[in-house]
C-alpha cells in the first residue's frame, strides 16, 4: 500500500507566487492533516479535515487554504508565498483510536 | 498550557545502553491516547507506539516501550539496547478522547554513541 502520498517533495518559490501541495491517501482514513515543521521544531498544525467537505483552521492557517472534496484527497495551497512559509510540509491521515500515518513531507523554498 | 512538554532538548546514549526519553502531558478528559513518533535525519515520520489511557498494562513494541505514569501524567519512552540507527529526533504527541486534533511536543534529539 502506498500509504500516504504527497508531492513534489521539493519546491523552490518566488515571493508571490502561488502553488499546490498535494496529498493523497489510499487507507479510506476520514481524518487529514496539515502540518508545517521549521527547522528544529516540532509540528504545527496548519489545517485538518474529518470528512470530505469538512476542514477546519489549526494552529498556524494564515497563508494556507485547503479543500477536501474527496476522501482521499487533501491539498494545501499557497496563495502568496512569503519567506515566512519556508519550512517543511507534512500531510498526515488516520481514523479514530489509531496513530497518524504521515506522508514523507514537502520541502518548500520561497525565495 | 502546554498540551504536550518534553524537556529534554538533546539526549546522549552510548550504543547498547538504556535510555529514557521524557514526556509529560495536560489534559482533563480521562480518555486519551500518547504516541511516540521518530524522525531520522531522512525527515521522515515513524510510528513507534502508542498507550491508550484506559490501559492497564505499559505498551511494548520490540525495543521500545512507554513508562506510563497516570498519576504524574507522564509517558516516558524507554529504548533498550541503543543502536547507531536510534539517533533520531523523538516527538511525543496526544490525542483528546474524541478529539480530532493531535497535540505535538517539541521533540528531543537523540544521538547514540558507538
Amino acid at each position: 500500500n502506498a500509504g500516504v502520498t504527497q508531492t513534489p517533495k521539493f519546491r523552490i518559490l518566488k515571493i508571490g507566487q502561488s502553488m499546490t501541495l498535494q496529498c493523497t491517501q489510499d487507507m479510506n482514513h476520514n481524518y487529514m492533516y496539515w502540518y508545517r515543521q521549521d527547522p528544529g521544531m516540532g509540528l504545527k498544525l496548519i489545517y485538518y479535515s474529518v470528512g470530505a467537505g469538512i476542514t477546519d483552521k489549526g494552529e498556524v492557517p494564515n497563508g494556507y487554504n485547503v479543500s477536501r472534496s474527496t476522501t482521499e484527497d487533501f491539498p494545501l495551497r499557497l496563495e502568496l508565498a512569503a519567506p515566512s512559509q519556508t519550512s517543511v510540509y507534512f500531510c498526515a491521515s488516520t481514523r479514530q483510536g489509531e496513530p497518524q500515518h504521515f506522508g514523507d513531507g514537502t520541502r518548500l523554498s520561497i525565495l | 498550557a502546554q498540551k504536550i512538554t518534553q524537556t529534554q532538548p538533546g539526549m546522549f546514549v552510548q550504543e547498547k545502553e538504556a535510555v529514557t526519553l521524557d514526556c509529560t502531558y495536560d489534559t482533563s478528559d480521562p480518555s486519551y491516547g500518547l504516541f511516540w513518533y521518530k524522525q531520522p535525519s531522512s525527515g521522515e515520520m515513524i510510528f513507534l507506539i502508542y498507550q491508550g489511557s484506559y490501559d492497564q498494562q505499559n505498551a511494548t513494541e520490540g525495543r521500545y516501550s512507554l513508562n506510563f505514569q497516570k498519576a504524574r501524567k507522564s509517558a516516558n519512552l524507554v529504548i533498550s539496547a541503543s543502536q547507531l540507527g536510534d539517533s533520531a529526533m523523538y516527538f511525543c504527541a496526544m490525542r483528546e478522547g474524541l478529539g480530532n486534533q493531535f497535540y505535538f511536543g517539541t521533540g528531543t534529539s537523540l544521538t547514540v554513541i558507538p
